[in-house]
């Protein structure tokens, strides 16, 4: 069965560093990207970005790029996603992703964590 | 970025109604559009990927169509269960985009 297992909420204050994880099993990690999306209070969806952990590969939003950092551990088929400096704007439920593709068809999410709670707040 | 736009943003419904939404991508998208349930404090749910292919285990009332840049979701029959939000979402080009969500509310 494939799981997503993603980490605990987070509190943390403005400018504090963070990196959250999402372990998969379930399936061989390193054939299929993973995306990570962000939720914002009472918002919808926005897709950040993808990595291939075969080979680390990774794709950014426009949106966000720059400002985190997705990357994997394949010997523990884990991705992770980081900032550096965080802001109140930051605040969001982080939902990883398993990113799966049908020729002709495209790609889609077929499997999700249940998301990571981060507040960020001073 | 392609944008998508979902119609509408809200929907009041009931149980046993034909439930129709619509999402328009900014350009040409194929059938490289998903659909996707998501209730709060759950993950999202895939129901629908390349524009009308089901996913295992969702119910049948769910039917995606469309191709190009005009997309329709179509719940035939409402079940109490399916009281949520749904998002369109395109895969032609990075980044995939999500609509701006549809939430169906209790009549």
């Amino acid at each position: 069965e494939v799981q997503l297992v993603q980490s605990g909420a987070e509190v943390k204050k403005p400018g504090e560093s963070l990196k959250i994880s999402c372990k998969a099993s379930g399936y061989t990690f390193t054939r299929n990207w993973i995306g990570w999306v962000r939720q914002m209070p009472g918002k919808g969806l926005e897709w950040m970005g993808i990595i291939f952990p075969g080979d680390s590969d990774t794709r950014y939003s426009p949106s966000f790029q720059g400002q985190v950092t997705i990357s994997a551990d394949k010997s523990i088929s884990t991705a992770y996603l980081q900032w550096s400096s965080l802001k109140a704007s930051d605040t969001a439920l982080y939902y990883c992703a398993r990113l799966s593709s049908s020729s002709g068809q495209g790609d889609y999410f077929d499997y999700w964590g249940r998301g990571t709670l981060v507040t960020v707040s001073s | 970025d392609i944008q998508m736009t979902q119609s509408p943003s809200s929907l009041s419904v009931s149980v046993g109604d034909r439930v129709t939404i619509t999402c328009r991508a900014s350009q040409g998208i194929s059938t490289y559009l998903n659909w996707y349930q998501h209730k709060p404090g759950k993950a999202p749910n895939l129901l629908i990927y390349g524009g009308s292919s089901l996913q295992s285990g969702v119910p049948a009332r769910f039917r995606g169509s469309g191709s190009g840049t005009d997309f329709t979701l179509t719940i035939s029959s409402l079940q109490p269960e399916d009281f949520a939000t749904y998002y369109c979402q395109q895969s032609y080009s990075i980044p995939h985009t999500f609509g701006q969500g549809t939430k169906l509310e209790m009549k």
